[in-house]
C-alpha cells in the first residue's frame, strides 16, 4: 500500500540552526501538507501546498518557515533559525484531491536544544 | 472554522461495538465530516468520511444524523489495536482543505 515517508524520524538541533525535514508524498497525490504536534497538545495545521505554491498557511507558519517541492517526489519543510518552542512532531500529509482523505507520514520528532 | 465536540475519553471491551459520538451543530452545507485516529506515537490515520449519507468501509461505519448536526463513528468489533485518539473533523469544500484538529476522544480497549 502506498505511504507517505518522512526522514529523519528524529532530529536534534541547536537553537538558531537551520533544519530541513523531508517528506516523500504518495506519488499520484496533488495536495501536500505539514502539520505539527507539540507533546501533549493538539495537531496544528502549518501549511498546504498545491500546484507548486502555498495555498494556505497558518499563523504559526511565519517567515522562519518555508516549503519546497524541489523535484517530482520530495516535499520539504525548512525552519531557518530554530527556537526551543519549535520542538514538536512534524507530520507531512498528502491527498489526491482537495477533499479526499489525507495520508500522513509517521512524523519527524524535532528536538531543539 | 466549524467546531466539533467530542467526549474526552471512552472505554470499551475487546470484540464489542464502540460508538464514538461527535456534535457539530454549526456545520455548513458543504462541510464533509472526517474521522481520523492517532495510535500512540504514530501519525494520524484516516478512518472514514461522509457528507450526508451513512458510510461503511473496512475500518468502520459513519452514521450521520439527518440534520447533520451530529455523527457517530462505529467500530463494529473493537480490538486492542483500536486503542487510539479519535478525531472528528469538519473539512470544507473548495479552498478550505486544511484539517482543524480538536482534542479528540481517547479510546481505551480492555482485553
Amino acid at each position: 500500500e502506498p505511504e507517505v515517508t518522512q526522514t529523519p524520524s528524529h532530529q536534534v538541533t541547536q537553537m538558531g540552526q537551520e533544519v530541513i525535514l523531508r517528506c516523500v508524498p504518495i506519488s499520484n497525490h496533488l495536495y501536500f501538507y505539514w502539520y505539527r504536534q507539540i507533546l501533549g497538545q493538539k495537531v496544528e495545521f502549518l501549511v498546504s501546498f498545491y500546484n507548486n505554491e502555498i495555498s494556505e498557511k497558518s499563523e504559526i507558519f511565519d517567515d522562519q518557515f518555508s516549503v519546497e517541492r524541489p523535484d517530482g517526489s520530495n516535499f520539504t519543510l525548512k525552519i531557518r533559525s530554530t527556537k526551543l518552542e519549535d520542538s514538536a512532531m512534524y507530520f507531512c500529509a498528502s491527498s489526491r484531491w482537495a477533499n479526499t482523505e489525507a495520508f500522513f507520514g509517521q512524523g519527524t520528532r524535532l528536538t531543539v536544544v | 472554522d466549524a467546531k466539533t465536540t467530542q467526549p474526552n475519553s471512552m472505554e470499551s471491551n475487546e470484540e464489542e461495538p464502540v460508538h464514538l459520538p461527535c456534535n457539530h451543530s454549526t456545520i455548513s452545507g458543504t462541510d464533509y465530516i472526517h474521522w481520523y485516529r492517532q495510535l500512540p506515537s504514530q501519525g494520524p490515520e484516516y478512518v472514514i468520511h461522509g457528507l450526508t449519507s451513512n458510510v461503511n468501509n473496512r475500518m468502520a461505519s459513519l452514521a450521520i444524523a439527518e440534520d447533520r448536526k451530529s455523527s457517530t463513528l462505529i467500530l463494529h468489533r473493537a480490538t486492542l489495536r483500536d486503542a487510539a485518539v479519535y478525531y472528528c473533523i469538519l473539512r470544507g469544500a473548495g479552498n478550505n482543505r486544511k484539517l482543524i484538529w480538536g482534542l479528540g476522544t481517547s479510546l481505551a480497549v480492555n482485553p
